[in-house]
């Protein structure tokens, strides 16, 4: 079974400023994705960046970005110039590419990030 | 907005009371899936769907069943509540391998 692990339970960070939420997992997988979603005070889950397994680069989305590590089964959130609007909590997810369990995600414990003015 | 759509919004109920939780994909998604977010538990998957049949399911209770239906759309039908079940339902749909989320459905058993 794949689990996933958030170790931060809370981060803060100042407007502009760049922060960095961590993510580790484990899996005996070889193809599977991996994702951060957001979810604000709204209680909506956003999916905020998504990464292949297979794919050697790392996913950027305007201002978020990934440092995926495949060896050491790592995925971490970077978070540059933060905004008020940021101001969430963050899970990390994974997901198989295929199998009975393809498309099933399992989240990490979540990290909660305040931006303060 | 996602495009997937979850009624009721919010449901106050009595243990030992059943409910039904609807769910709407977004339009030419076949996969639905539901997942269960309490504090204790954190965000759990409970049961996945493809264009009608039971695809995955995750730790999801006896007294938990879903279904989804030729059109597309799930429900989600809670029996016998407990205390314990109170949580934020959500229901996401996917084409491929990327999911969306709906806004939810709030539970509380008292």
């Amino acid at each position: 079974a794949q689990t996933v692990t958030q170790s931060q339970p809370e981060m803060s960070v100042q407007e502009a400023e760049t922060v960095t939420l961590s993510c580790t997992y484990d899996t005996s997988e070889n193809n599977y994705y991996l994702f951060w979603y957001k979810q604000p005070p709204s209680r909506q889950m956003i999916l905020v960046i998504r990464q292949e397994a297979y794919k050697q680069q790392n996913a950027t989305e305007n201002r978020f970005s990934v440092n995926f590590q495949k060896a050491a089964k790592s995925f971490s959130l970077k978070i540059s110039d933060s905004q008020l609007g940021d101001t969430a909590m963050y899970f990390c997810a994974f997901s198989q590419a295929g199998g009975t369990s393809y498309g099933k995600l399992t989240f990490g414990q979540g990290t909660i990030l305040t931006v303060h003015p | 907005d996602s495009g997937v759509t979850q009624t009721p919004k919010h449901l106050i109920t009595a243990t030992g009371q059943r409910v039904t939780l609807r769910c709407s994909p977004r339009s030419g998604d076949l996969s639905v899936y539901w997942y269960q977010q309490s504090l204790d538990q954190g965000l759990q998957f409970l049961i996945q769907y493809y264009n009608g049949e039971e695809r995955a399911k995750g730790n999801i209770l006896e007294r938990f069943s879903a279904q989804q239906f030729p059109d597309l759309h799930s429900e989600l039908n809670l029996s016998s509540l407990e205390l314990g079940d109170s949580a934020l339902y959500f229901c996401a749909s996917s084409l491929y391998n990327e999911q969306f989320f709906g806004p939810g459905t709030r539970l509380t058993v008292l």
